[in-house]
């Protein structure tokens, strides 16, 4: 069975920074995209960005390039999302992906975890 | 980078109603689109992928349509369990872009 589990909610002040993570389990980790999708208080979904952890290939989408750090530890078969320095505007549920893949005709999505940074 | 216009943001129904829901997207995307189900709380579920190809398990009264820019998404008979938020999802580009979703609330 495919999962993708999270790491637990956080609470952080503004300029802080933080690392989460997803680790994947039932099936080859290597060769299907995996990504971030943003949900704000309310608000819609917006992927931030994914990553092929076979060779690293990192695609953002231009809102979240240069705010966020997406990376992969092959080994550990975990993706994750990294900030450096904080701000209000963060704070939102984030969720883990496994793109949707049409050879296999679904995707996969992690619990969410949710991120609150406030002074 | 490809847009994604869904329509309407929010709609009243009741039970037993036909629903429907447009997306457009700002280019020709084929029928790489999918359609998305999310209840508060709970991460996105996929009911129609590929434009009109319902997921294993998903209720047939979901159906979709379209192709190029254009696109639709019917519940034929709204059931209780229905009221949520969709969303269609673009997957020829990485990452994928969502459209701003549409709120089905009980009238």
């Amino acid at each position: 069975e495919v999962q993708l589990v999270q790491s637990g909610a956080e609470v952080k002040k503004p300029g802080e920074s933080l690392k989460i993570s997803c680790r994947a389990s039932g099936y080859t980790f290597t060769p299907y995209w995996i990504g971030w999708v943003r949900q704000m208080p309310g608000k819609g979904l917006e992927w931030m960005g994914i990553i092929f952890p076979g060779d690293s290939d990192t695609r953002y989408s231009p809102s979240f390039q240069g705010q966020v750090t997406i990376s992969a530890d092959k080994s550990m078969s975990t993706a994750y999302l990294e900030w450096s320095s904080l701000k209000a505007s963060d704070t939102a549920v984030y969720y883990c992906a496994r793109v949707f893949d049409s050879s296999v005709q679904d995707d996969y999505w992690g619990q969410g975890t949710l991120v609150t940074v406030s002074s | 980078d490809i847009q994604m216009t869904q329509s309407p943001s929010s709609l009243s129904a009741s039970v037993g109603d036909r629903v429907t829901i447009t997306c457009q997207a700002s280019q020709d995307i084929t029928n790489y689109l999918n359609w998305y189900q999310q209840k508060p709380g709970k991460a996105p579920k996929l009911l129609i992928y590929d434009a009109s190809t319902l997921q294993t398990g998903v209720p047939s009264r979901f159906s979709g349509s379209g192709s190029g820019t254009d696109f639709i998404f019917t519940i034929s008979s709204l059931q209780p369990e229905d009221f949520a938020t969709y969303y269609c999802q673009e997957f020829i580009s990485l990452p994928p872009t969502f459209g701003q979703g549409t709120k089905v609330e009980i009238k």
